[in-house]
């Protein structure tokens, strides 16, 4: 059974400060990866993908992926209240897919002022 | 807003019924993947199509069932509705080699 496992949460980021988000997986052949956000009461809207080891940054947002440790994060730097949702991370189910996507059951963030 | 639209928004069956709900794709996206996200919990793949043909499914009964028009619309049809399918449905867009996809804004629907 692949997985994909974050930790549930809430994490507490003081506003201002960096929101740190792990997320594990088991399948070695994953090649896509995926962060979306959800808001309560809606859908996941995606924030990035990344496909190589090493950083890839968007604004505020950083993803950080090691294929030989099978660990993927989002790091959220000067969080702001409107940050405060659920963070999903997502893989592609396998390699030669698009689309397909297995999910964690996401990370509930709340920013604090 | 992603140009990814569902219907309904909100709907209510009893157990044994029929449901469908559809889903129109981003402009130019010729794939569609539906999804079932229960309360508390990361959406579950259902399954795919691309130019109309079903490309790959989850762990899901035959119940589950779908479609793919021309048009890359799409319809997700359940069958034999159980409680546990009460959940929120999220239809995603994408285009081929394009990767994640994105989401509608989701039908919600609870079997009573």
């Amino acid at each position: 059974q692949k997985e994909v496992e974050q930790n549930s949460g809430p994490l507490s980021v003081p506003e201002g400060a960096i929101a740190s988000l792990n997320c594990t997986y088991s399948d070695r052949g994953s090649q896509s990866f995926f962060w979306y956000r959800q808001y309560s009461g809606k859908s996941p809207e995606l924030i990035m993908f990344i496909y190589s080891n090493g950083d890839k940054e968007d604004g505020r947002f950083t993803a950080q992926l090691n294929k030989a440790s099978q660990y993927v994060s989002l790091l959220i730097r000067d969080s702001q209240p409107s940050d405060s949702a659920t963070y999903l991370c997502a893989v592609n189910i396998n390699p030669d897919s698009w689309g397909k996507l297995q999910f964690g059951a996401g990370t509930q963030v709340v920013v604090t002022p | 807003e992603t140009g990814v639209t569902q219907s309904p928004t909100h709907l209510i069956k009893t157990r044994g019924q029929q449901v469908t709900l559809r889903c129109s794709s981003q402009s130019g996206h010729n794939t569609v993947s539906w999804y079932q996200q229960a309360l508390g919990q990361g959406p579950q793949f259902i399954f795919q199509y691309y130019r109309e043909e079903e490309n790959g499914r989850g762990n899901f009964p035959p119940r589950f069932s779908g479609l793919q028009f021309p048009n890359y619309s799409s319809e997700l049809n359940v069958n034999a509705l159980e409680l546990d399918d009460s959940a929120l449905y999220l239809c995603a867009s994408s285009l081929e080699d394009s990767g994640g996809g994105y989401f509608g804004p989701g039908t919600r629907l609870l079997v009573l």
